[in-house]
């Protein structure tokens, strides 16, 4: 039974618009979200978090929002440029467990010139 | 800082043979990890260490060994190499407690 879930396999966007990505989870045990992005023959980077205690995390252009009740989180990307391009991973831990991370399947993001 | 260094980029193997991949990290971190990723899949656990002389199995634990003797090595161990084993491998590694983890370039495996 997958925990965490990214329905959407691929999501294209213009340069310059917005880009959301959005992630459910399923264990209410899950405290601490991350989102990476990896580019093809490399390994996944670090790209923005957050901690269940906040609704809302910003770092440049990129902001994180968590709904709980709804055991929801989404990533926007704005304005989207074509370096964005790349897969983007939800990913989900508890209990500071860093080193047990939960992985979604991942979204690739296409943006278009 | 290399950060998250793995050994070697691609392999070969056939059907029964063993091999190592390397990992190391020369960031101090306590916890380390090891992943694989399969096409259309996210990352899924194999193992992981909290620290030197300590590890415990992740979510696909079969068919892998690790131990940790020293904080900067963390090398995964297939003891007899099946085509389900045919993936891409990625280490990590974090500081204690909250916090991202760090991943290397991966190794490309394949089995035949």
């Amino acid at each position: 039974d997958q925990q965490v879930k990214q329905n959407s396999p691929s999501l294209s966007v213009q340069e310059g618009r917005i880009s959301i990505l959005n992630c459910d989870y399923t264990n209410s045990m899950f405290d601490y979200f991350l989102w990476y992005k990896k580019y093809p023959a490399e390994g996944p980077t670090f790209l923005i978090s957050i901690s269940s205690i906040k609704d809302k995390n910003e770092d440049g252009r990129f902001t994180v929002f968590l709904n709980k009740s709804a055991k929801h989180l989404s990533l926007h990307i704005v304005p989207s440029q074509p370096g964005d391009s790349a897969v983007y991973f939800c990913a989900a831990t508890s209990g500071g467990s860093n080193y047990k991370l939960t992985f979604g399947k991942g979204t690739l993001l296409t943006v278009n010139p | 800082n290399a950060g998250v260094t793995q050994t070697p980029k691609f392999q070969v193997l056939k059907t029964g043979q063993s091999m190592t991949l390397q990992c190391a990290q020369d960031m101090n971190h306590e916890y380390m990890s090891w992943y694989r990723q399969d096409p259309g899949m996210g990352l899924r656990l194999i193992h992981y260490s909290v620290g030197a002389g300590i590890t415990d199995q992740g979510e696909v634990p079969n068919g892998y060994n690790v131990s940790r003797s020293t904080t900067e090595d963390f090398p995964l161990r297939l003891l007899s190499a099946a085509p389900s084993q045919t993936s891409v491998y990625f280490c990590a590694s974090s500081f204690q407690g909250s916090g991202e983890q760090y991943f290397g370039p991966g190794t490309r495996l394949t089995v035949t």
